[in-house]
C-alpha cells in the first residue's frame, strides 16, 4: 500500500531533551515536507526536500533540524524541544510537478512540558 | 498578501443535503488546485483535484468547480452522509523560490446533522 509512514503517533517529552520524528514513504517521491499544524493557525511547513541531500526552510523553521539521506526517509529532529513546539506534526510526500498533490502521514501529536 | 481563503469556518448540512464548501485565493497565475479532507486525529487526505484550464471536475459524489474570473473554487458534495464529517482545506500548488509549496486555507469544518 502506497503511504507515509510516521512514528511515533504520540510523543510528551520534556524541554531540552533531543528527539527525533521518522517519516517514510514508499512512493518513490523526490519532495517530502514536514508541517506542524496548530488550531487557528492551519497547515504551517516547517521544511522541505525536493531529493536526497537537498533540503530547505519553510516558513516556521525555528528549533528544527531535518535530514534526506536516502529518498525514503525524511526524519525531524528537534534538539532542544520547548513548550511552543508542541504541536500535531504531518510529513508529506509529492512528486516533483504541479501537477501532483500531497500524500500526507497520519500524524506525530507532540507535546514538549 | 497571497493566500488561500475560506468563506465560511462552520457549515452545517442536514444529512441526505448537498454541502458546498467554498474557498477564494488570491494568485491569479495559479494553475493547480486540491481539496483535502481532514478527520479527527487523521492526516489530510485528497479528495480531488482541478487543474487552472478546466472549470469543473467530478468525483464519487464531488465536484470542484473553479471560476477564474473571481478566483473563487468550491467542493460540493452530494447526499452529504455523516462520514463527511471533517474538516475541508482548499490548497493551491505552486513553485516559490523552487519550493514546490502548498498554500493552505484555514479550513471549513463540515457537521452533518441527522
Amino acid at each position: 500500500e502506497a503511504q507515509v509512514t510516521q512514528n511515533p503517533r504520540y510523543l510528551i517529552t520534556v524541554t531540552g531533551k533531543k528527539l527525533t520524528v521518522t517519516c517514510s514513504q514508499n512512493m518513490n517521491h523526490e519532495y517530502m515536507s514536514w508541517y506542524r499544524q496548530d488550531p487557528g493557525l492551519g497547515l504551517r511547513q516547517i521544511y522541505y526536500s525536493m531529493n536526497v541531500e537537498v533540503t530547505d526552510k519553510g516558513d516556521v523553521p525555528e528549533g528544527y533540524k531535518v535530514s534526506r539521506k536516502e529518498k525514503r526517509n525524511f526524519p525531524l529532529i528537534l534538539e532542544s524541544p520547548s513548550p511552543n513546539q508542541t504541536s500535531l506534526y504531518f510529513c508529506a510526500s509529492s512528486f516533483i510537478s504541479t501537477n501532483y498533490g500531497y500524500t500526507f502521514g497520519s500524524g506525530t501529536r507532540l507535546t514538549v512540558v | 498578501g497571497e493566500s488561500v481563503g475560506l468563506h465560511l469556518p462552520t457549515l452545517s448540512v442536514q444529512e441526505g443535503d448537498n454541502s458546498i464548501i467554498n474557498c477564494a485565493y488570491s494568485n491569479s497565475a495559479s494553475d493547480y488546485f486540491i481539496w483535502y479532507k481532514q478527520e479527527s486525529g487523521k492526516g489530510p487526505q485528497f479528495i480531488i483535484d482541478i487543474r487552472s484550464n478546466m472549470d469543473k471536475r467530478q468525483g464519487q459524489r464531488v465536484t470542484v468547480l473553479l471560476n477564474k474570473t473571481v478566483k473563487h473554487l468550491s467542493l460540493q458534495i452530494a447526499a452529504t452522509q455523516p462520514g463527511d464529517s471533517a474538516v475541508y482545506f482548499c490548497a493551491e500548488k505552486r513553485v516559490m523560490d523552487s519550493n514546490y509549496q502548498l498554500i493552505w486555507g484555514a479550513g471549513t469544518k463540515l457537521i452533518i446533522k441527522p
